[in-house]
Parts: C-alpha cells; structure tokens; sequence
C-alpha cells in the first residue's frame, strides 16, 4: 500500500494563478481531509468529505474548492493565488468510526508570492 | 463544542531525562484521543491512541500516555527521552462527522 500520496512536493505560484494540489489513497477510506499547517496554528481543516460526491467545508475553507469523484482521489484547487496562502498542505483519509485515526501524506509545501 | 488544549508550546528537556506532553480535552461524548508526531519537514505519524479499556495506552518509540476521564486529560509521557525525539507532538479528539479537533502542538526540544 502507497497509503496517502500527494503532488507536488513544492510549488511557487504568482499571485492570481491557479493550481490543483492532489492527494490520493489507495486504503479505500470514506473519509478524507484537507488541512494547512502554519507556524504557530497547528492544523485548520480547510474541506472535508465522507465519502464520494459529499464534501463540506472546515474551518478556512475560503479560497478553495474541492471534488471527490471517486473514493481514492481528493484534489485541492486554488482559485486564485494569493500570499496568504503560503503554507503547507496535508491531505489525510480515514476509516469513519473505527478509531484508527487518520493517516496523513507527506505535505505539500506552497509558496505564493 | 469539543476542543484540546495543549498546555505548553514548548518542553525543553534534557536527553535521557522523562518528559511529559499535557493535553486536556472537552467533549460531551465517548472520545477516541490520539497522539501524533511530526518530525521536521515530515508529515505527521500517529504515535497511540485511545479508545476504550485500559486508561494506560502504550505507543511507539518508547511514549505512553495516560486516560483520565475525571480530569478530561490525555498526557503524553517517556520515561527517557533521545535526540531522536526531537519533534512536534499533536494531540487529537474525533469530533462530530469524524473530524479530528486538534490541539496546537507543543514543540519537544531535546537539550545534550
């Protein structure tokens, strides 16, 4: 098992562009998240979803969109770019009730200037 | 609401020395309490969790944490701490629709 994979690794945008973030899980997890991490903010929640065709919002969801089409993939799209936005993104999925807790990808690192 | 509260940002200990990581939660329901790790520049790894039974949940790399219902706490404890220790630790309570409410991580700083 690959468990959660996300690309890229590291991105530099501009201002104004837009991106995907992907994130994938070959565990077949209802449950997958999207998180960003900053210094000193521990991780906010920016959407969610609990199984294929249902997202909902978290904490910071403004200024991204998300899809989930299929059970394995949850892409994170960016609208527009703004330096807000520099951060690091973690997409994690898990098994709904089971209490294994969610297994997290290795991070995406984002630099918008 | 539920929530966690970490109370220190920061645990400066000496190697070799215990440390202890305190978390305390709220919550109006059964809880599933964890405990991650995040090592620099990595993503982050669950150390243990709780969930029923015994209050007293052995991890991995050596941690251990405790259940205590009566004071709502999730302490994270090592008896003997190694440089390799050096990390961030989370603590974690499964919320409503599954989420995972997070504390805001304190920082293990290994002194030699």
């Amino acid at each position: 098992n690959a468990g959660v994979t996300q690309t890229p690794k590291f991105q530099v945008l501009k201002t104004g562009q837009s991106m995907t973030l992907q994130c994938a899980q070959d565990m077949n997890h209802e449950y997958m998240s999207w998180y960003r991490q900053d210094p000193g903010m521990g991780l906010r929640l920016i959407h969610y979803s609990v199984g294929a065709g249902i997202t909902d919002q978290g904490e910071v969801p403004n200024g991204y969109n998300v899809s989930r089409s299929t059970t394995e993939d949850f892409p994170l799209r960016l609208l527009s770019a703004a330096p807000s936005q520099t951060s690091v993104y973690f997409c994690a999925s898990s098994a709904p009730g089971t209490g294994q807790g969610q297994y997290f990808g290795p991070g995406t690192r984002l630099l918008v200037l | 609401a539920q929530s966690v509260t970490q109370l220190d940002s920061q645990v400066p200990v000496f190697e070799e020395a215990p440390v202890e990581l305190r978390c305390n939660y709220s919550s109006s329901v059964s809880v599933y309490l964890f405990w991650y790790v995040q090592y620099p520049n990595q993503g982050l790894q669950l150390l243990l969790k709780y969930l029923s039974g015994s209050t007293l949940v052995k991890g991995i790399n050596g941690f251990e944490a405790e259940f205590n219902k009566s004071q709502t706490s999730f302490h994270l404890r090592k008896p003997s701490v190694h440089i390799s220790d050096t990390a961030e630790y989370f603590c974690a309570v499964e919320g409503s629709n599954y989420q995972l409410i997070w504390g805001a991580g304190t920082k293990l700083i290994i002194k030699p």
